[in-house]
């Protein structure tokens, strides 16, 4: 069964630094990976999605990694803002529509 | 269009009521998705259509009933809950195939309270 962890669960960063957060899954046997962001009460935004043959997916101030055979993906945050502050989840994706979430890391980036 | 769009926003109902979540896109999306998030937790899956027709069900009990009428529309039918069914509950969408299979667009929720 596939186990999904992301750390630091918490984060609190000021306005302007760039940040890194992790994730990692225990079965390399992936399809994809998505990485999402949910606001409190909200539902989930889709960030990135990374095909298991990529290395790198790239979205504005946003860049996730995958690193399948280790069982690793980061997401790296740019110039970090207020408005990035939510819970980031990752979910590595397995056949039959399945995704795994993790258990986030919420992010708090201070004005 | 890239949105999934969820009514109600919230539902409050007693135990002997029954009640009905809906969903919806025009993505052309195949494949749909229900998932319940309690407070501070992720995402657990429910349900999965694949082609209008059910994929998967996660154990679910039989007091939630899914529906897929057509290839937009995702209805999720309440009845009898208990008042740990209280949560948010996601609707979730992709393609069934191909090279973006399996990424999940979701909509905003349903927050439902069962009193």
């Amino acid at each position: 069964k596939q186990e999904v962890t992301q750390i630091p669960a918490a984060l609190s960063v000021p306005e302007g630094e760039n940040l890194v957060l992790n994730c990692s899954f225990t079965d390399s046997a992936i399809y994809n990976l998505q990485w999402f962001r949910q606001d409190p009460g909200k539902g989930l935004t889709s960030l990135l999605l990374i095909q298991s043959s990529q290395r790198e997916q790239t979205s504005g101030r946003l860049n996730a990694s995958l690193d399948k055979s280790s069982g690793r993906s980061t997401l790296y945050i740019a110039a970090s803002q207020p408005g990035d502050s939510a819970t980031y989840l990752c979910a590595p994706g397995a056949g039959s529509y399945q995704l795994t979430f993790g258990k986030g890391t919420k992010l708090s980036v201070i004005p | 269009d890239t949105e999934v769009t969820q009514t109600p926003k919230h539902l409050v109902m007693g135990m002997t009521n029954k009640k009905s979540l809906k969903c919806e896109q025009h993505m052309g999306h195949r494949a749909m998705y229900w998932y319940k998030q309690k407070a501070k937790k992720p995402p657990e899956l429910m349900f999965v259509y694949s082609y209008e027709k059910l994929s998967i069900n996660e154990s679910v009990p039989s007091r939630f009933s899914p529906e897929c009428p057509n290839s937009s529309l995702l209805n999720l039918h309440l009845h009898a809950l208990q008042p740990e069914d209280s949560a948010l509950y996601l609707c979730a969408s992709s393609q069934a195939s191909g090279v973006s299979y399996n990424e999940q667009f979701f909509g905003p929720g349903t927050r439902l309270t069962v009193l």
